[in-house]
């Protein structure tokens, strides 16, 4: 099946900083790619979505200043936390969709990533 | 705006029971039903899929129905195994957005041997 990885499984990081998360597709093209967020025992929360070639779709209450997202290519997007602070830790997972085919509507997900702003 | 409802939100069963999950969805538009299943600190797997055009699906000891009428659609896990124990989420995808998947609160399943 398709494989999505993420990039660093688990980050620390001092309160201010920025750190940048990576998804990639590893066996196929994904013109749309998601970000999500979970909290403990929680759901998924649905962040943006991410367009290659085109600005980031943001969820009602998601600061696009905060969280930057690039879709560079159609195998890669990058979610940068910028100004880190305590209340951005969090489980951050990616999905991407695979392009191919009509009415493909399949999503695989990223290992996710760990994020403990000290 | 759209909401997918899940229910129970834990479930606890004796291995060889089965499982009902159920999921209710707002968008009379969705047409496409993912049931995913998360083991803790790893990512949610897709575990079967349903479309607006089938009432019923089933693969092995898994198996969803749908009703679109109702707006509900349900996951079913017949003679479950400890393995099977996890967070189960159901989601729904709409026409807008990207498409984009609305996920439930998820359901804790634990099966006890």
């Amino acid at each position: 099946g398709a494989v999505v990885s993420q990039h660093p499984s688990r980050v620390i990081c001092k309160s201010g900083t920025s750190v940048k998360i990576e998804c990639r597709s590893l066996d196929f093209q994904a013109t749309t790619m998601f970000w999500y967020r979970q909290f403990p025992k929680q759901s998924l929360m649905l962040m943006a979505t991410s367009n290659e070639g085109s600005k980031a779709t943001y969820e009602q209450g998601v600061e696009k200043d905060k969280f930057l997202i690039n879709h560079a290519s159609l195998t890669l997007s990058t979610l940068t936390v910028t100004s880190a602070h305590p209340e951005d830790s969090s489980f951050y997972i990616c999905s991407a969709r695979d392009r191919a085919g009509l009415g493909q509507e399949t999503q695989y997900f990223g290992p996710g990533t760990r994020l403990l702003v000290l | 705006g759209e909401n997918v409802e899940q229910h129970p939100s834990t479930l606890s069963v004796q291995e060889g029971d089965s499982a009902v999950i159920k999921c209710t969805y707002s968008d009379s538009a969705s047409n496409y039903f993912p049931w995913y299943k998360q083991e803790l600190g790893k990512r949610p797997q897709l575990i079967i899929d349903i479309r607006s055009n089938v009432g019923e699906k089933k693969d092995q000891r898994i198996a969803v129905t749908l009703n679109k009428t109702a707006k509900h659609f349900s996951l079913h896990i017949t003679e479950t195994q400890p393995e099977d124990s996890a967070v189960y989420f159901c989601a729904a995808r709409g026409l807008r957005g990207y498409n984009k998947l609305i996920f439930g609160a998820g359901t804790r399943l634990a099966v006890h041997p």
